[in-house]
């Protein structure tokens, strides 16, 4: 079965730094790769999506690249702000409709 | 577009009541719908998949006879948690898809459940 690990699990960085996230899976076999943000509270929020034959995608301040071969992904948020602090959530997809989640990275921007 | 909304936001209520949630698509024809649960600080678990007019398919572990889903349209999909009680007490996500490549889930803002 995927497994999903997000690390770190929390951070907190100055307002104004380029930070990484990141977000490693067990089985390579996969269809795509997905990006969230949630807000205390809220649902889901769709940041980037990446195919498998895709090696990063961008927008905005947000880039995000994937190694399918070893597993990987990583989502770098440039400049951070105070309104980007959230949970960060990765998502692989297997199948039509198999999306295995992450644990979720707590990102704290302080003013 | 691919807007997907869930009513209530938020429920309490008593322990042996019942409680549904519904779950929308706005603007698009959803053929798949699913449900997650969430408790406070992990991750989205999916409990089960509906395709209009069939019978959902559990994740193991998910009592069916607990967590009822009905998936009447191509619209609408609804959880009804059967005789809940206190640790039935979750954050509730629904999502939804339609058949193209990319098969992505377009996410409800989820309906916070309390059970006192």
């Amino acid at each position: 079965k995927q497994e999903v690990t997000q690390i770190p699990a929390a951070l907190s960085v100055p307002e104004g730094e380029n930070l990484v996230l990141n977000c490693s899976f067990t089985d390579s076999a996969i269809y795509n790769l997905q990006w969230f943000r949630q807000d205390p509270g809220k649902g889901l929020t769709s940041l980037l999506l990446i195919q498998s034959s895709q090696r990063e995608q961008t927008s905005g301040r947000l880039n995000a690249s994937l190694d399918k071969s070893s597993g990987r992904s990583t989502l770098y948020i440039a400049a951070s702000q105070p309104g980007d602090s959230a949970t960060y959530l990765c998502a692989v997809r297997t199948g039509a409709n198999n999306l295995f989640f992450g644990t979720g990275t707590r990102l704290t921007v302080i003013p | 577009g691919a807007v997907v909304s869930q009513h209530p936001s938020w429920v309490i209520c008593k322990s042996g009541t019942s409680v549904k949630i519904e779950c929308r698509s706005l603007d698009f024809q959803a053929t798949t719908m699913f449900w997650y649960r969430q408790f406070p600080k992990q991750s989205l678990m999916l409990m089960a998949t509906s395709n209009e007019g069939s019978k959902a398919t559990y994740e193991q572990g998910v009592e069916k006879d607990k967590f009822l889903i009905n998936h009447a349209s191509l619209t609408l999909s609804t959880l009804t948690v059967t005789s809940a009680h206190p640790e039935d007490s979750s954050f509730y996500i629904c999502s939804a898809s339609y058949s193209t490549g990319s098969y992505e889930q377009y996410f409800g803002p989820g309906t916070r459940l309390t059970v006192t």
